[in-house]
């Protein structure tokens, strides 16, 4: 079973520059999960899809930070303009649905810095 | 307000050596505990998932124990190799929170030769 496909691995922007990355999610599983991981710190949901539908984006910072899952499948998460503390790295996950005894599966993330 | 704390920060251990790592958690109401695994450069990948009823679950080399009245749960790694070496992150779910999970800081495992 392919696993949760993250693009790109690493990313070096400057600040106020914008970033996008790329994520595919496990074939079938309609809930997709976007975290923000700093060094040193577990990770911080930022948004959850269920199907193309936001189930919760309550910590997603909107006046820089967009995502989207239009065919509920791929999903893309923006940054524009970025900040040096949004220097981490960007987490995908998905889950077969949004029931709690789910796993939810982990890609192997996007390193952002920002310099 | 959803917290789970884990402990030791850190920790380093000799091959071959066993190790306990603690998580207490204040989540309510309490649906599930994760641990996961989560080697330098990779996302998180699930070792145990335990709920209200389970008190211990095995998975290999590593042992998980939950105590639902004191909202403890530690990650028992018996025999520990340089594979190990990893960050261990638990993390629970509340059974209102749609499969929103509450995330522990980790504890960073370092497992030396």
């Amino acid at each position: 079973e392919a696993g949760v496909a993250q693009s790109p691995r690493y990313k070096i922007i400057e600040k106020r520059q914008s970033v996008a990355f790329w994520c595919n999610p496990i074939s079938g599983h309609a809930t997709l999960y976007w975290y923000q991981q700093i060094l040193g710190q577990g990770p911080k949901l930022l948004i959850q899809f269920q199907n193309n539908g936001v189930v919760d984006d309550s910590q997603l910072p909107k006046d820089r930070f967009s995502a989207e899952r239009l065919k509920g499948v791929d999903s893309t998460l923006k940054i524009q303009p970025a900040k040096l503390e949004d220097s981490a790295v960007y987490l995908c996950a998905s889950s077969l649905d949004s029931l709690a005894k789910n796993i939810q599966y982990f890609g192997a993330g996007t390193r952002l810095s920002v310099l | 307000k959803n917290q789970v704390e884990q402990s030791p920060q850190s920790l380093i251990i000799l091959e071959g050596k066993n190790c306990t790592l603690q998580c207490n958690y204040t989540v309510s109401p309490f649906s599930n505990l994760r641990w996961y695994k989560q080697d330098t450069g990779r996302g998180p990948v699930s070792l145990t998932i335990m709920t209200f009823s389970e008190n211990t679950k095995s998975n290999g080399r590593y042992t998980a124990t939950l105590d639902a009245d004191t909202k403890q749960s530690s990650l028992h790694i018996t025999a520990s190799q340089l594979s190990d070496s990893a960050s261990y992150i638990c993390v629970v779910s509340a059974t209102n929170a749609g499969n929103m999970l509450t995330f522990g800081g980790g504890t960073r495992l370092m497992v030396k030769p």
